[in-house]
């Protein structure tokens, strides 16, 4: 049972426009949620979170909205760049638990 | 400064060797420590976590074990691996800082069983 779900595998967009990964959750106890990136044969780096107190985060050009009744939420990259090519990986932490649950990853390839 | 060491990076081993995959961390004390399992095509897998000494959460039930013998150090073993174990097994550290909540990985080892 999936809990949190990246339903596209792969995204290609054109440098400099907009990327926008997508990511759901079944849990409603879900409190806290991360994105990372990772490159080929390399552990994940941190990106970016947002608590479910709030609906949005902005570092830089990376921006996590979060729509808590729809249970989605997306990270935008604007603008993008060849350097942003890589798998992101959305996760999620059931409040008052240990461990983050992973989505099944989105492969993103901007094109130079 | 807070760092965390996962060994070897690559590692082929035949059907029905042992695996030892070593991780430790350094500049911290009683961290909570993960494994994690990427296999092809597929995203994180949850397989242990350990929240201290001698304390081991095991997620999937499968052919691997994890033992935390010191407060730094977590160890993913097998005593007869299978060609499904193959995989990227990452070991991470969950972390809290400046209200930020989330891990910071090891670098990964590719275990291929041939």
């Amino acid at each position: 049972d999936q809990q949190v779900k990246q339903n596209s595998p792969s995204l290609s967009v054109q440098e400099g426009r907009i990327s926008i990964l997508n990511c759901d959750y079944t849990n409603s106890m879900f409190d806290y949620f991360l994105w990372y990136k990772k490159y080929p044969a390399e552990g994940p780096t941190f990106l970016i979170s947002i608590s479910s107190i709030k609906d949005k985060n902005e570092d830089g050009r990376f921006t996590v909205f979060l729509n808590k009744s729809a249970k989605h939420l997306s990270l935008h990259i604007v603008p993008s760049q060849p350097g942003d090519s890589a798998v992101y990986f959305c996760a999620a932490n059931p409040s008052g638990t240990y461990k983050y649950i992973f989505g099944t990853g989105t492969r993103l390839k901007v094109l130079a | 400064s807070q760092t965390i060491h996962q060994w070897p990076a690559t590692l082929v081993q035949p059907v029905g060797s042992p695996l030892s995959l070593e991780c430790t961390v350094e500049g911290t004390s009683n961290p909570n420590l993960y494994w994690y399992r990427q296999a092809a095509g597929r995203g994180l897998q949850l397989l242990f976590y350990s929240v201290g000494i001698g304390q081991i959460s095991s997620e999937v039930p499968q052919n691997l074990s994890a033992s935390r013998p010191q407060d730094r150090q977590f160890i993913l073993s097998s005593k007869k691996l299978l060609l499904s174990d193959s995989g990227f097994y990452l070991c991470a550290w969950r972390k809290r800082t400046g209200g930020i909540d989330g891990y910071t990985f090891g670098s990964g080892t590719r275990l291929t069983v041939v």
